[in-house]
């Protein structure tokens, strides 16, 4: 069984800029949502793609967009890069379309910096 | 609105000692509750988890009991070792769409 896998694993962006993270999902997953932690923080959502739709969004500006794939795999793209957007961004796939009893299954983050 | 609050860290505790991480939630409805585990460098990984109210979900030596009385679900292990240490976040899912809502994390190390 593939788990879910993040590229790239560190990334420094310079205000402004902007910045696509990619993932794939685990083998049989068809939900992916995005997350971002703060250092020292829990993560916060961005929002979850399911059948390349977005369906459902946290408190994030319209800056963070993303894609989903027919393959499931996911994009996460973040415009005019700020310097609180450093963070780790995790991306978290599940077998799910509206059940909220199925846990997430995390890759292991992309480490992004701004300066 | 939906929310965790989890006992501030960091935690030391030495090999074999028992282990209480508080976790408490606020939501409406019927969550599911959940643990996750962060090693360094990594993402979370799950631990165990609890869908309504009396479950008992256990991993690994580790429990958690969903008391929707306290709206409480306390993380416990009768005996920690080295590998436990790591970062633990407590979690609820409340809403369609399998969103989810975090603690934001208790620093768990344990020293031989």
């Amino acid at each position: 069984e593939t788990g879910v896998t993040q590229s790239p694993t560190h990334l420094i962006k310079t205000r402004g800029q902007q910045v696509t993270l990619r993932c794939s999902s685990q083998s049989g997953h068809n939900t992916v949502s995005w997350y971002q932690q703060a250092l020292g923080q829990g993560p916060q959502f961005i929002f979850q793609y399911y059948r390349e739709e977005e369906n459902g969004r946290g408190n994030f500006p319209p800056r963070f967009s993303g894609l989903q794939f027919p393959n499931y795999s996911s994009e996460l793209n973040v415009n005019a890069l700020e310097l609180d957007d450093s963070a780790l961004y995790l991306c978290a796939s599940s077998l799910a379309g509206s059940s909220y009893n199925s846990p997430l299954h995390f890759g292991n983050g992309t480490r992004l910096t701004v300066t | 609105g939906n929310s965790v609050t989890q006992m501030e860290g960091p935690v030391t505790l030495s090999e074999e000692a028992f282990l209480t991480i508080n976790c408490t939630y606020t939501a409406t409805g019927y969550p599911s509750l959940f643990w996750y585990v962060q090693y360094p460098g990594e993402g979370l990984q799950l631990l165990l988890k609890a869908t309504k109210a009396d479950d008992k979900g256990s991993n690994k030596g580790f429990e958690a009991t969903y008391r929707k009385e306290t709206t409480s679900f306390h993380l416990e292990k009768g005996s920690v070792q080295v590998s436990d240490s790591a970062v633990y976040f407590c979690a609820l899912s409340r809403d369609t769409g399998n969103q989810f809502y975090f603690g934001t994390g208790t620093s768990l190390t344990v020293i031989p």
